[in-house]
């Protein structure tokens, strides 16, 4: 079964500065993997989503993550940080069998300060 | 597309009262997940359907919990009765294929608070 595991429960970064939150997997192919961003009272929004090819993908708000299958990882960055990037992210895994429910992780809580 | 589409946005119910959570999936997409978060245990899921059959409710904690899905436009996750520890925010999500490429769609979530 695959497994997700983001090792950082929470980070603060000042406003501007980069950021770059850690995901790894754990999964025997290639999987598909997704970023997304919860925040306060609201639901998850897909940030990306990686499939095949390109290991660097594009997702909104500026925000991009890169596979690295060597690493099992799955990092999202951010070049410069807005204070409305403030939200809890959430990394998760699916299978190309697609008969099994997505695994999210268990989530890193940004603080983002002046 | 108005996206997932939850009701009560907020529950308030007092201990062994019966509550009833609405869900309205986006049009055509066939799968239904019902999840719970706390800031204990995180997001779990507690049941999922595909083409309106439940395929998976091995989360569910007990059986106070019980989720239907009479249609595809609408599944329904209910407690009888409730208890304090069930408060949490409860999110439905719904996508096309599973986990299969599209991710999901969540919905905005009902926060329940039992008393």
């Amino acid at each position: 079964a695959q497994s997700v595991t983001q090792p950082d429960i929470h980070i603060t970064v000042s406003e501007g500065a980069s950021l770059e939150l850690r995901c790894n997997y754990s999964y025997g192919a290639t999987p598909y993997l997704f970023w997304y961003v919860q925040s306060p009272g609201q639901g998850l929004q897909l940030l990306l989503k990686y499939f095949s090819g390109d290991t660097l993908v594009q997702g909104i708000k500026g925000f991009e993550a890169e596979f690295k299958r060597s690493q099992s990882s799955f990092n999202l960055r951010k070049p410069s940080v807005h204070w409305s990037d403030a939200a809890e992210y959430f990394c998760a895994v699916g299978t190309t069998s697609g008969n099994t429910p997505l695994v999210f992780g268990k989530g890193t809580r940004l603080s983002v300060i002046a | 597309d108005a996206g997932v589409i939850q009701s009560p946005r907020h529950e308030v119910t007092e201990m062994g009262q019966e509550v009833t959570l609405r869900c309205k999936p986006i049009s055509g997409h066939d799968y239904l997940f019902w999840y719970r978060q706390t800031m204990m245990r995180g997001l779990e899921l507690l049941i999922y359907f595909n083409n309106n059959v439940p395929i998976d409710d091995s989360g569910m904690p007990e059986d106070r919990f019980s989720a239907k899905m009479p249609n595809a436009s609408f599944s329904t996750l209910k407690i009888q009765p409730s208890e304090p520890r069930d408060s949490a925010v409860y999110f439905c999500a719904s996508s096309l294929g599973g986990d299969r490429g599209h991710g999901y769609t969540f919905g905005s979530g009902t926060r329940l608070t039992v008393v």
